[in-house]
């Protein structure tokens, strides 16, 4: 089945610390990918998008995203948390044929400690 | 100010009883989505509509119906058929067909006892 896969469902990191968070997709052709964050008590917001081009996506807040076709990947990173990262992290993928059928990732929880 | 509303924020049933789960938007969006956000499931796509008159089914559209009567409107019913009703419902909007990154609302949260 089609699906959206992330790794690592919950993270723990000290501020400072690296942070890549892995997604995977089963879809063949063309996507549209995108990581949406949502913060304690708020709602989901796009934090970056990748439809074409460089495959190496910048975000808000210093974060970025690496799409390698060739492995179906579409991993997160950030260079140095901070405790304000706490939050869930959703990958999710726009499947092909543009059909407007949007799959999320089941979600990895991030948290910094200070 | 443009958004999405969902209403009520809360909503308790008792077993056996459909309810709907109402979704407005005057974003002018065409696409709209529901989800279900369960706790390390992420958020799973019960149906979407790309215009009016017009809606698919999602990963997990059992026990689940739709309408797209209006552009601005796409209301869930819930019915006694869904087996595990209780959970977060999610509904959201776009200008068009997911290459734009999604809107969403403030949620309504279903106890069904």
């Amino acid at each position: 089945a089609q699906s959206v896969s992330q790794h690592n469902h919950h993270v723990i990191l000290s501020e400072a610390a690296s942070l890549e968070l892995g997604c995977n997709y089963s879809y063949g052709g063309t996507v549209n990918l995108f990581w949406y964050v949502q913060y304690p008590g708020q709602h989901l917001q796009l934090l970056l998008k990748y439809f074409s081009g460089d495959p190496l996506v910048k975000g808000i807040k210093g974060f970025e995203a690496e799409f390698i076709k060739s492995k179906f990947s579409f991993n997160l990173r950030k260079p140095s948390v901070q405790w304000s990262d706490t939050a869930e992290y959703f990958c999710a993928v726009n499947a092909p044929g543009n059909t407007g059928k949007l799959i999320f990732g089941q979600g990895t929880t991030l948290q910094v400690k200070p | 100010d443009g958004g999405i509303t969902q209403s009520p924020k809360y909503l308790f049933r008792k077993e056996g009883q459909n309810v709907t789960l109402s979704c407005e938007q005057n974003l002018n969006h065409d696409a709209m989505y529901w989800y279900r956000q369960d706790p390390g499931q992420g958020l799973r796509l019960i149906y979407y509509s790309q215009i009016v008159n017009d809606f698919q089914k999602g990963d997990i559209a059992e026990g689940y119906s739709v309408s797209r009567e209006k552009k601005e409107s796409f209301p869930l019913t819930v019915t006694s058929a869904q087996k595990n009703p209780t959970a977060f419902y999610l509904c959201a909007s776009t200008p068009d067909r997911g290459s734009s990154p999604l809107h969403f609302g403030n949620g309504t949260r279903l106890t069904v006892t």
